[in-house]
C-alpha cells in the first residue's frame, strides 16, 4: 500500500501569510496526487488535481507542486476564509490520503 | 452542477449492516467516465476510501474492506448505495458520497452523513 505522509499536522498563519504544506508518498506516484479542503459541515472541495492543475472555479492563490514522492500545496496569501482541513491524496495505486493539515488563523 | 446528498440511519448497532444511499441530482448517473463512490473520514483520522461502482454496474472495493462491503446503482432512481456488513465501532465515520472523474480526482462530494456503531 502506498502511505501518504502530511506535514505538518497543525498550522496557525496570519491573514496574508504564504502558507505551505508538503505531502511524501511513500514509493513513486508520479504526479498522481490531488489536494482537497474540508470544512465541517460541508462538502469537500477539491482544490488540484494531477499535482499542480488548479480546478475550475478555485483561486488562484492556491497551487501545487512536485512529482515523485514530493509534494507541495501553497496557499499564496492566506485568508480567512481558508480555515479547514487540507489533504493529500494520491491514485497511482487505489486511492489513499494523507492525515491532514488543520489551518488555523493566527 | 451536479449535486449529491446521502441519507440513511445515523444509528447501527454492531453486527448490524450499514446501510447509506446517495442521491445525484442536476445530472444523470449513467454518463460514462464517472465513477460513483464511496469514502469515510474517522473522527480525528484521515480519510478512507471504501469503493465505487460505475453505472453498468461494475464495482471495485478497497481491499481492506472488500469482505463486508457491497455498492449498487439505481439507474432508474439515480441513485447509488453501500452496504457495510457486521459493523463494529470502527466503522463509526463521516460517510461521503462522491464522484470521480476520468482521472484519479473526486470533483464532487455530498455534505456527508455522520454513522455511528454503538449498542
Amino acid at each position: 500500500d502506498i502511505q501518504m505522509t502530511q506535514s505538518p499536522s497543525s498550522l496557525s498563519a496570519s491573514v496574508g501569510d504564504r502558507v505551505t504544506i508538503t505531502c511524501q508518498a511513500t514509493q513513486d506516484i508520479s504526479n498522481y496526487l490531488n489536494w482537497y479542503q474540508l470544512k465541517p459541515g460541508k462538502a469537500p472541495k477539491l482544490l488540484i488535481y494531477d499535482a499542480s492543475d488548479l480546478e475550475a472555479g478555485v483561486p488562484s492563490r492556491f497551487s501545487g507542486s512536485g512529482s515523485g514522492t514530493d509534494f507541495t500545496f501553497t496557499i499564496s496569501s492566506l485568508q480567512p476564509e481558508d480555515v479547514a482541513t487540507y489533504y493529500c491524496q494520491q491514485y497511482n495505486d487505489l486511492y489513499t490520503f494523507g492525515q491532514g493539515t488543520k489551518l488555523e488563523i493566527k | 452542477q451536479v449535486q449529491l446528498q446521502e441519507s440513511g440511519p445515523g444509528l447501527v448497532k454492531p453486527s448490524q449492516t450499514l446501510s447509506l444511499t446517495c442521491s445525484v441530482s442536476r445530472g444523470s448517473i449513467s454518463i460514462s467516465g464517472y465513477y460513483w463512490s464511496w469514502i469515510r473520514h474517522h473522527p480525528g483520522k484521515g480519510l478512507e476510501w471504501i469503493g465505487y461502482i460505475y453505472y453498468t454496474g461494475s464495482t471495485f472495493y478497497n481491499p481492506s474492506l472488500q469482505s463486508r462491503v457491497t455498492i449498487s446503482v439505481d439507474t432508474s432512481k439515480n441513485q447509488f448505495s453501500l452496504n457495510l456488513r457486521s459493523v463494529t465501532a470502527a466503522d463509526t465515520a463521516v460517510y461521503y458520497c462522491a464522484r470521480r472523474g476520468v482521472a484519479g480526482a473526486f470533483h464532487i462530494w455530498g455534505q456527508g452523513t455522520m454513522v455511528t456503531v454503538s449498542s
